[in-house]
């Protein structure tokens, strides 16, 4: 069975500080990994990663994949208090030609205090 | 705003009731899935259509009924519901079956 595990959590720390949230997974026919915010409802799409070692970054933002190790990390420098939210990291695995299916970690809820 | 809708925001029922949530995407995808997030646990998919076509019936129960008329246009048909059917529904949307999937605001159910 298809496993992804996000640690921490949640996670507490004030604004202006730097958060490392984590996935780690097991699964078989691995696409493509993917990050998502979800602060009230709709998860918002962050980053898709598919190699291994090459950083996305999107302003304060970056994630980096490891295949080899089966984790990635989510990185949010001078962290502010609307990233406050739960991050969902989602795997992406083939289950037949043309199929392809997302398993979600529970999420990590971060909270940044003014 | 993702380009994904989804009505109505919130829905209270009984569980002899039937009611229909509704999602409509405007981004020109061709694939439309409907996921079930209950508190402390991973989303769960529950439909797939691509270009219309159920591809994937993830054993959800008979009582949650999935319709696609279009490739613009998803509904979540219920009937006959239990409280451990409360949740938040979430539909999403991706230009094909894989890649990054863009979700709506969801419906948040209470079953009583």
């Amino acid at each position: 069975e298809d496993k992804v595990v996000q640690s921490p959590l949640s996670l507490v720390v004030h604004e202006g500080d730097t958060v490392t949230l984590n996935c780690s997974y097991e699964v078989t026919n691995f696409r493509s990994l993917l990050w998502y915010k979800q602060e009230k409802k709709a998860p918002t799409f962050l980053f898709m990663l598919t190699s291994s070692g090459i950083e996305k970054k999107s302003g304060r933002l970056s994630s980096i994949l490891d295949k080899k190790e089966l984790f990635s990390i989510l990185n949010i420098t001078a962290t502010q208090t609307g990233d406050s939210a739960v991050y969902l990291c989602a795997v992406e695995v083939r289950v037949g030609f043309g199929n392809e299916k997302l398993t979600f970690g529970t999420g990590t809820r971060l909270t940044i205090i003014p | 705003e993702t380009g994904v809708t989804q009505t109505p925001r919130h829905l209270v029922m009984g569980m002899t009731n039937k009611k229909s949530l509704k999602c409509e995407q405007h981004l020109g995808h061709n694939a439309m899935y409907w996921y079930k997030q209950s508190a402390k646990k991973p989303l769960e998919l529950m439909f797939v259509y691509n270009f219309k076509e159920q591809t994937e019936n993830n054993s959800v129960p008979s009582r949650f009924s999935p319709e696609c008329p279009n490739s613009s246009h998803l509904f979540l048909h219920l009937h006959t519901l239990q409280p451990e059917d409360s949740a938040l529904y979430l539909c999403a949307s991706s230009q094909d079956r894989g890649g990054a999937q863009y979700f709506g605001p969801g419906t948040r159910l209470l079953v009583l």
